[in-house]
C-alpha cells in the first residue's frame, strides 16, 4: 500500500527558532500534499494545501508567513514553522494525494509531535 | 462551511460488545465520508471511505453507513476487542473548496474496550 512518512516524528526546539518538517509519499507521486494540525484532545485542522510546483493554499486563520510550505518535487512537501512558538506545539500531519488516482484517496503520514519551550 | 460533530465523545464497552459511532455532518452535498482511526500519538489509519452515492461499506467486524439526506454516518463494530481502543474520527470534504480531499475531521469518539 501506499505509505508517506514524516521526519523528524518528534522535535523540540527553543522560542524562536525555526523547525522544518519533511513529509514524503515513499512509493507514488503526489501532485497535491495536505498539512493539518492536532492539538492535544482536539480533532485534525487543516491547515494548508501544497501543490507541487505552485504556492500553497493555506486556511482562513493559517499565517502563510509563519508556516512556510515548500512542494518542490512529487515526492516531498516540507513545511517550515518559523519563529516557533510555545502556542505552536502541536502535532503536525501531513497526507499526501496520489498523482494517477484523482478522487478523494489520500494517505497519511505519522506525524509529527512539535514542542517549543 | 463543513462541520463535522461526533457523538460520543468518549466510550468505554467490555469485550465482545457490539457498538456503534455516529457521526453527523452539516452540509449533504459531500463527495464521500470517510472514517479513520487514531491510535495515542500516531498518524491516521483509514478504514472505510464511502462514496456519496453508496449507503454503506464493510470491511471485516466494522461496517459504516451514510445517510446524505439526514447528515449522519455510524461506524458499526461487531464483537469488539481490546485491539479496538483508540480514537475513531470521520471526516468529510471542504465543500466550499469543490476537492473532495480537503478534509473536515469531527472530534473524534475515544472508544476503550475493557478485557
Amino acid at each position: 500500500g501506499a505509505v508517506v512518512s514524516q521526519h523528524p516524528s518528534w522535535v523540540i526546539c527553543k522560542s524562536g527558532t525555526s523547525v522544518k518538517i519533511e513529509c514524503r509519499s515513499l512509493d507514488f507521486q503526489a501532485t497535491t500534499m495536505f498539512w493539518y494540525r492536532q492539538f492535544p484532545k482536539q480533532s485534525l485542522m487543516l491547515m494548508a494545501t501544497s501543490n507541487e510546483g505552485s504556492k500553497a493554499t493555506y486556511e482562513q486563520g493559517v499565517e502563510k508567513d509563519k508556516f512556510l510550505i515548500n512542494h518542490a518535487s512529487l515526492t516531498l512537501s516540507t513545511l517550515t514553522v518559523t519563529s516557533a512558538h510555545p502556542e505552536d506545539s502541536s502535532f503536525y500531519i501531513c497526507s499526501a494525494s496520489p498523482l494517477i488516482a484523482g478522487g478523494p484517496q489520500q494517505f497519511f503520514g505519522p506525524g509529527t509531535r512539535l514542542t517549543v519551550l | 462551511k463543513q462541520e463535522v460533530t461526533q457523538i460520543p465523545a468518549a466510550l468505554s464497552v467490555p469485550e465482545g460488545e457490539n457498538l456503534v459511532l455516529n457521526c453527523s455532518f452539516t452540509d449533504s452535498a459531500i463527495y464521500n465520508l470517510q472514517w479513520f482511526r487514531q491510535d495515542p500519538g500516531k498518524g491516521l489509519t483509514s478504514l472505510l471511505l464511502i462514496q456519496s452515492s453508496q449507503r454503506e461499506q464493510t470491511s471485516g467486524r466494522l461496517n459504516a453507513s451514510l445517510d446524505k439526506s439526514s447528515g449522519r454516518s455510524t461506524l458499526y463494530i461487531a464483537a469488539s476487542q481490546p485491539g479496538d481502543s483508540a480514537t475513531y474520527l470521520c471526516a468529510a470534504p471542504k465543500v466550499s473548496s469543490g476537492s473532495a480531499r480537503q478534509l473536515t475531521f469531527g472530534s473524534g469518539t475515544q472508544l476503550t474496550v475493557l478485557p
